[in-house]
């Protein structure tokens, strides 16, 4: 069974002090490793897809990273913007048609003016 | 470009009652996935659809079901509704046009209530 967890659960920060999440995966086979963003009472939003350990992707102050069994997202010099729940998902290589998400539980962010 | 879109945003349902959640796809996306979120268990796959049919559930009873329409729109419905059904309902939509991983790109959800 597919699983990712994730830490730490919650994250304050100051505003400009930059630290990482982490997201631990447990699956068969990798098809794909995805980072969301979401908000309080709103959908995930989509950040980045990694396919293969080595590889990295970046988008403003994100930065993901992806190792045979984890996934780093790090955060440079946050912006009280950046305050959310961090989503990391999993969709499995071999599980026939299977192309769902699974989930971790999140790490929610707090930046701090 | 429109996103995923969903509809209503709120509702609000008492035991035993039936619910009916729509899903309208990025234009161009074939298929659909409904997640449940509900608080404190984070997303939680339900069901897959892609070109029409179902192609796969999650461990969820059969009073979830749902069907996808020629114009690749969604509906989830929930019969005789329980107290724990209280969640946000998440659509997302995705091209697949290969074995390769696609992205799924999620609407706003519907918040469902149950009293």
């Amino acid at each position: 069974e597919d699983q990712v967890t994730q830490s730490p659960e919650a994250l304050r920060l100051q505003e400009g002090e930059s630290s990482s999440l982490n997201c631990s995966y447990t699956v068969s086979g990798l098809r794909g490793l995805f980072w969301y963003r979401q908000d309080p009472g709103k959908g995930p939003e989509f950040l980045f897809t990694l396919y293969s350990a080595g590889e990295e992707k970046e988008k403003e102050r994100l930065k993901a990273t992806l190792t045979k069994k984890e996934s780093f997202l790090h955060i440079t010099a946050p912006k009280p913007e950046d305050s959310a729940t961090y989503l990391c998902a999993v969709q499995p290589a071999f599980s026939g048609s299977a192309r769902q998400l699974t989930f971790g539980s999140g790490t929610q962010l707090t930046v701090l003016p | 470009e429109a996103g995923v879109t969903q509809s209503p945003t709120h509702l609000i349902k008492t035991r035993g009652q039936q619910v009916t959640l729509r899903c309208s796809p990025i234009s161009g996306h074939t298929s659909v996935y409904w997640y449940q979120q509900a608080l404190g268990l984070g997303l939680q796959f339900l069901l897959w659809y892609d070109e029409g049919e179902e192609r796969n559930r999650g461990n969820f009873p059969p009073r979830f079901s749902g069907r996808q329409f020629p114009n690749y729109s969604s509906e989830l419905n929930v019969n005789a509704l329980e107290l724990e059904d209280s969640a946000l309902y998440l659509c997302a939509s995705s091209l697949i046009l290969s074995a390769d991983t696609d992205t799924q790109y999620f609407g706003p959800g519907t918040r469902l209530t149950v009293l």
